[in-house]
């Protein structure tokens, strides 16, 4: 199957300082990404839609400021979590599908941000 | 509205044992659906997915599951559990949209 990397596995960062994650299509061309973020032992909660090219779509009550998501090229987006404070602390996990709706997406093996 | 509801939180079964993951939907089509396995701090793994046809799909890890229209149901089965298959397992709906749609999760513990 197609495979997603994710970069990096984990993170620790300051209060305050900003978070990059990357995330990566490596065989295919990724139409769309998308970006969820899962708390312990929840399912995960899907924060926006990127498109190559265009603005993330975000889901009700995420914060575009805070959740920067650029989807430059088919094979890469990234989040970046600006300002970060505790609460932010969380497992984020991205996934890529090639092609129309409804096609598979292939997910990323997640990123473990901790900010202390 | 589009959902899914996997009843069982949690499920322990010996190694060796039958398993049976319940999962069901709401969607006023036939929605695509697929199920998703998790290890601890691992993204997910796709398992299986029903987009069209035979109602009973076979996935990785001889896992399969069941489509079943009149109970909203796609239920993840497989006949032998192995210790390695212990994780947390999801299943999720595409309907009209790009979104996925899980469900909340079942955690499998496998005892020896």
């Amino acid at each position: 199957g197609a495979v997603v990397s994710q970069h990096p596995s984990w993170v620790i960062c300051k209060s305050g300082t900003s978070v990059k994650i990357e995330c990566r299509s490596l065989d295919f061309q990724a139409t769309t990404m998308f970006w969820y973020r899962q708390f312990p032992k929840q399912s995960l909660m899907l924060m926006a839609t990127s498109n190559e090219g265009s603005k993330a779509t975000y889901e009700q009550g995420v914060e575009k400021d805070k959740f920067l998501i650029n989807h430059a090229s088919l094979t890469l987006s990234t989040l970046t979590v600006t300002s970060a404070h505790p609460e932010d602390s969380s497992f984020y996990i991205c996934s890529a599908q090639q092609g129309a709706m409804n096609t598979e997406a292939f997910f990323g093996q997640g990123t473990r941000l901790t900010v202390v | 509205a589009q959902s899914v509801t996997q009843p069982d939180i949690h499920i322990t079964v010996s190694e060796g044992a039958s398993l049976e993951l319940r999962c069901n939907y709401s969607y006023g089509a036939t929605p695509y659906l697929f199920w998703y396995v998790q290890s601890p701090g691992q993204g997910l793994q796709l398992l299986l997915k029903y987009f069209s046809g035979d109602t009973l799909v076979q996935g990785i890890k001889g896992f399969e599951a069941e489509f079943k229209r009149s109970q909203s149901s796609f239920n993840l089965r497989k006949p032998s559990v192995h210790w390695s298959d212990a994780a947390e397992y999801f299943c999720a709906l595409a309907g009209g949209t790009d979104k996925l749609i899980f469900g909340t999760g079942t955690r499998l513990q496998v005892f020896p």
